[in-house]
């Protein structure tokens, strides 16, 4: 079964700073990978998906993802955080259409 | 275009009491699907609808459910009776591809259950 992993909860950066959100992946087969935001009193928003193209995505507002098969990660990352990027962040995997999500990720931006 | 929408946004209940939650998806979006969020959780799967037939049910939690979508258009979900373990965001997406690609996710209805 696919299966998301997304490590540490909760991420704080500085204005300016990179910003890196890890996700690890389980799945047999190859799989289409998805990054969520949702900003406060919001839904969720797609940032970017990989569907087995490039292995480098790219996505709104800055972010990016680089999918590693071999390590089974699609980490987000953007070089410089800025204070409307605070939300929590969601790694999901396609499972036959419905989505499997991991825990989430809270982002915070210290001026 | 008008993208999904939920109804109510927040409802508080007390337990034994019945709540139904209304998603509206993108107009010509045959695949529905309701998720849903316990607080400290992930977002969790319940039900997938192509049109008004339930595709996949597999993340329904018990038979205080019931899923509807009349007509292949909107959808409601009913709990009852509910159960304090029943609160949390419950999330409704749509899309007009099945399979793996993206779906379009609604704002939520935050289910109390006192």
């Amino acid at each position: 079964a696919q299966s998301v992993t997304q490590l540490g909860s909760h991420v704080s950066v500085s204005e300016g700073a990179l910003v890196l959100l890890r996700c690890n992946y389980s799945s047999s087969v190859p799989p289409y990978l998805f990054w969520y935001v949702q900003y406060p009193n919001q839904g969720l928003q797609l940032l970017l998906k990989y569907t087995s193209a490039a292995t480098l995505v790219k996505g709104i507002n800055g972010f990016e993802a680089e999918f590693k098969k071999s390590e089974t990660s699609f980490h987000l990352t953007k070089p410089s955080a800025h204070m409307s990027d605070a939300a929590e962040y969601f790694c999901a995997v396609s499972d036959g259409g419905k989505l499997i999500f991991g825990q989430g990720t809270e982002l915070s931006v210290k001026p | 275009e008008a993208g999904v929408t939920q109804f109510p946004s927040h409802s508080v209940i007390e337990k034994g009491q019945t709540v139904t939650l209304r998603c509206d998806p993108i107009s010509g979006h045959d695949n529905l699907y309701w998720y849903r969020r316990v607080m400290g959780k992930e977002i969790k799967f319940l039900l997938h609808f192509v049109k008004e037939s339930k595709q996949d049910e597999s993340g329904m939690p018990n038979n205080r459910f019931l899923a509807e979508r009349t007509g292949g258009t909107y959808s409601t979900l009913k709990v009852q009776p509910a159960e304090l373990e029943d609160s949390g965001v419950y999330f409704c997406a749509s899309s007009p591809w099945t399979g793996g690609n993206e779906q379009f996710f609604g704002p939520g209805t935050r289910l109390t259950v006192l």
